[in-house]
């Protein structure tokens, strides 16, 4: 199984600045990877596939980079309705696998 | 309107058996990749098992052998047959769509069922 390890589990940022999340697979999962948001009590929404190509009406802000086993998210200038967590996932292998997640709060 | 909405959710006794249901509106859930995926109280997002348009199907370990995925075409709809239940399976259980681009993230998800499995 391949592990997705995200990093920092908690990021504390004020609006209008940067957030760069990052997401780590055990092994290669080429560019297969995805990125959720999740806000409480909401199902998660697909931000971003095959790692750097943004799902229909995700915002410019939102850009993901990387390929093999390291990711990153970046929120070029937060707005109050990013603060969520926020989730990774590869597809490359079975089992699919997401990592832990990452909550971006409000600093 | 691409819409998800599961049931048949609720409090299990251990070894008990759920079958959780997801209407479909919107699209046809046969021409689609179909997804189960779970998430504990407080915790992360676990992907519990796929069915292919062409009617593959394919489970996580940790529920293989216990549950079956399945779809009803004439009524558009996915189901997740749950059978020996555990407490470890308690969590919210979503439906969610293979986006076409990628089929295997997700780029419709209902609003998730919860599963409670306690004596």
């Amino acid at each position: 199984e391949i592990v997705m390890t995200q990093s920092p589990a908690t990021l504390s940022v004020s609006p209008g600045e940067r957030a760069t999340l990052s997401c780590r697979a055990s092994q290669s999962v080429s560019s297969n990877l995805a990125w959720y948001q999740q806000k409480p009590g909401q199902a998660p929404r697909l931000l971003i596939y095959g790692a750097s190509t943004r799902a229909t009406g995700i915002p410019a802000r939102f850009s993901g980079s990387g390929s093999g086993t390291e990711f990153t998210l970046t929120i070029s200038s937060l707005q109050s309705e990013d603060f969520a967590v926020y989730y990774c996932q590869q597809y490359n292998n079975w089992p699919l696998t997401f990592g832990q997640g990452t909550k971006v709060e409000i600093k | 309107e691409v819409q998800l909405v599961e049931s048949g959710g609720g409090l299990v006794q251990p070894g008990g058996s759920l079958r959780l249901s997801c209407a479909a509106s919107g699209f046809t859930v046969s021409s689609n990749y179909m997804s189960w995926v779970r998430q504990a109280p407080g915790k992360g997002l676990e992907w519990v098992s796929v069915i292919y348009s062409g009617g593959s199907t394919y489970y996580a370990d940790s529920v293989r052998g216990r549950f079956s995925i399945s779809r009803d075409t004439s009524k558009n709809t996915l189901y997740l047959q749950m059978n020996s239940l555990r407490a470890e399976d308690t969590a919210v259980y979503y439906c969610a769509r293979g986006f076409s681009g990628s089929p295997l993230s997700f780029d419709y998800w209902g609003q998730g069922t919860l599963v409670t499995v306690s004596s």
